[in-house]
């Protein structure tokens, strides 16, 4: 069964220091990784995916998060915090496959909170 | 606009009432799936259309759940004598589906449902 974890509810960080938001998974197979960013009573909009290829992903508004196999993570991560960043991510996991379930397996969410 | 929309963004009801809730997908996307997210948690998925097919439907969707996409295009999810439980956030998302499953999700704002 696929399965998504985000070990931490909340991440505190200081406006202009690096952030890592971070993800690990389970699933059989290779997996499709996602990260989507949720703003308070909106919908959750796409940052970023791995699919193949590259381990470091490179997303919108400066996010990039790095694929590792071994240690079956996504953290996301950027170099630099703006209060604007603060919000509810999710990282969410798809098995790849034609045959697989369409569906995606979100983890529970970490709150980013960057502090001026 | 050319994101997913979804109509109400809010509905309040009483217990025991029907509601049905609308998506409209981005236009060239024939993949459409339906979440629920409550307080707290991530979005678990409901079921989804290819097309105007429900190709898969989660245990989460109990006998008072009815999707429906018609045409291909915009779907509806009805919920029959609503109860408290089911106050939630109702997500709906769309995709142009990838022969390998790599395709993003695209979501839309939600509508927030409570059941009083």
């Amino acid at each position: 069964a696929q399965s998504v974890a985000q070990p931490e509810d909340q991440v505190n960080v200081a406006e202009g220091n690096p952030l890592t938001v971070k993800c690990t998974y389970s699933v059989s197979g290779n997996p499709y990784l996602f990260w989507y960013v949720q703003y308070p009573n909106r919908g959750l909009q796409f940052l970023l995916k791995y699919i193949t290829g590259d381990n470091l992903v490179k997303g919108s508004y400066g996010f990039e998060a790095e694929f590792n196999k071994s240690q079956t993570s996504f953290h996301l991560k950027k170099p630099s915090a703006l209060v604007s960043d603060s919000a509810l991510y999710f990282c969410a996991v798809r098995a790849s496959g034609y045959s697989s379930a369409s569906k995606i397996i979100f983890g529970s969410g970490t709150r980013l909170s960057i502090r001026p | 606009d050319t994101g997913v929309s979804q109509d109400p963004r809010h509905k309040i009801t009483k217990r025991g009432q029907n509601v049905t809730f609308r998506c409209d997908p981005i236009s060239e996307h024939n993949r459409l799936y339906w979440y629920r997210q409550t307080l707290g948690q991530g979005p678990e998925f409901l079921t989804y259309f290819q097309n105007e097919a429900q190709l898969e439907k989660s245990r989460l969707l109990s006998d008072r759940f009815s999707a429906e996409r018609p045409k291909g295009s915009f779907s509806t999810l009805e919920i029959q004598r609503t109860e408290q439980g089911d106050s939630a956030m109702y997500l709906c998302a769309s995709s142009s589906q990838a022969r390998t499953g790599s395709e993003t999700q695209y979501f839309g704002p939600g509508t927030r449902l409570l059941v009083l």
